[in-house]
């Protein structure tokens, strides 16, 4: 069973601070996405990264997949109210198994 | 991006009551999708893998004959409900995968039921 660590499940913050989420797995995935839900909602897609090493940016969002794609981040600059909701990882491989982190719990406070 | 439609978005039934929710993709042929329950702040919990002309794989503790699935085409998935209670009151969640997006997963909105 691949199991897909995220942390910090909850995070508090007040606008304008910087924030990193971490997923990370002893499992070697062929590729990772992250989303972004907010209540009442289904998950929306931010990113997709596939290769080892690989930095995408979306604005204010620093996605990162670790060389042995094995684990990824995600850095948020300057946090605004708009990036409250629930961030979650998803990491397939070339089995066809999609993994899910628990997701993380962002609020930030005006 | 890709897009993954649900219908209906919010459903309230008597108890003992049938519910279909209906999955679509509307831009891209999807062989497998898949339905997740959620339970507020909480993440995901996947119930089934639906793959198109085949019989669903439903995780362990899902009553495959309360939650039917059926993919009858690369575009459509359903979920029913049947014989719903009101502890099957929830958030249900469907997605596609799209295999020409590196497997990426696309979530349709979701449909909030609840069973009176």
């Amino acid at each position: 069973t691949q199991l897909l660590e995220q942390s910090p499940q909850f995070l508090s913050i007040q606008e304008g601070e910087n924030l990193t989420v971490y997923c990370n797995s002893s499992s070697v995935f062929s590729s990772l996405q992250w989303y972004r839900q907010e209540p009442g909602e289904g998950p929306v897609l931010l990113v997709t990264v596939v290769t080892g090493g690989e930095v995408k940016k979306l604005k204010r969002l620093t996605f990162q997949f670790g060389d042995a794609r094995k684990d990824s981040s995600l850095h948020i600059t300057a946090a605004q109210p708009g990036d409250t909701g629930l961030y979650l990882c998803a990491g397939y491989t070339n089995a066809g198994k999609s993994t899910f982190g628990d997701g993380t719990t962002l609020t930030v406070k005006p | 991006g890709a897009v993954v439609s649900q219908h209906p978005s919010r459903v309230i039934c008597k108890s003992g009551t049938s519910v279909k929710i209906e999955c679509r993709s509307l831009d891209f042929q999807a062989t497998t999708m898949f339905w997740y329950r959620q339970f507020p702040k909480q993440s995901l919990m996947l119930m089934a893998t639906s793959n198109e002309g085949s019989k669903a794989t439903y995780e362990q503790g899902v009553e495959k004959d309360k939650f039917l699935i059926n993919h009858a085409s690369l575009t459509l998935s359903t979920l029913t409900v049947t014989s719903a209670h009101p502890e099957d009151s929830s958030f249900y969640i469907c997605s596609a995968r799209d295999l020409y997006a590196s497997g990426t997963q696309y979530f349709g909105p979701g449909t909030r039921l609840l069973v009176l």
